[in-house]
């Protein structure tokens, strides 16, 4: 079955460092691959996407994800953590068509002034 | 900038009742969702809809839900008797295209007592 794992429950990061929120799949087929973003008492919005093409995805407000094959990972990545990044962080898959998106079980980055 | 708008923001219903919850997708977009989120965490997916039909259902989504897209503007949710165990955050979710990412309406916190 087609699932995301994101290890740490919660990132703590110090304003103006990178930070990484981790999310691997697993190996069934070719898959999309999401990051989705939640804000305290919001919906999900959406960062970004990887279907084919660059490993590294461009997403909204500084974000970018690298697809790496070999170690079935997307990790979202922002060169300068903001404090208003802190928020719930979402990876997601899915087979692609209208299959349905299934979300990992969330990372929450706090990002330190 | 578009938005999936979803009513009523916060519904309190007795154990056995019947809910209804709305929502008003991007009008130009073809795929409609429903995803329910427990304690802000685990984000489940319940089903997707296309071409006025379900094309996708979880195994969440038993007899006691439904969905309908009854003027080609709303799409409904419906829990036919609600369970202690129904109460969560739902989100309703559609794309213009199946590899597209999902725009989040702000969801619907259900709470059944």
């Amino acid at each position: 079955a087609q699932s995301v794992a994101q290890p740490e429950d919660q990132v703590n990061v110090a304003e103006g460092n990178p930070l990484t929120v981790k999310c691997t799949y697993s190996v069934s087929g070719n898959p999309y691959l999401f990051w989705y973003v939640q804000y305290p008492n919001r919906g999900l919005q959406f960062l970004l996407k990887y279907i084919t093409g660059d490993n590294l995805v461009k997403g909204s407000y500084g974000f970018e994800a690298e697809f790496n094959k070999s170690q079935t990972s997307f990790h979202l990545k922002k060169p300068s953590a903001l404090v208003s990044d802190s928020a719930l962080y979402f990876c997601a898959r899915s087979s692609g068509g209208y299959q349905k998106v299934t979300f990992g079980t969330g990372t929450k980055l706090q990002v330190i002034p | 900038e578009p938005e999936v708008t979803q009513t009523p923001s916060h519904q309190v219903t007795q154990m056995g009742q019947e809910v209804i919850l709305r929502c008003v997708p991007i009008s130009n977009h073809l795929y409609f969702y429903w995803y329910r989120q427990i304690l802000g965490q685990k984000v489940e997916f319940l089903v997707s809809f296309y071409n006025n039909e379900i094309s996708e259902k979880s195994e969440i989504f038993d007899d006691q839900f439904s969905v309908e897209r009854p003027d080609g503007s709303n799409f409904t949710l419906k829990i036919r008797s609600t369970k202690l165990e129904d109460s969560a955050m739902y989100f309703c979710a559609s794309s213009e295209r199946a590899d597209y990412g999902y725009t989040f309406g702000s969801g619907t916190r259900l709470t059944v007592v």
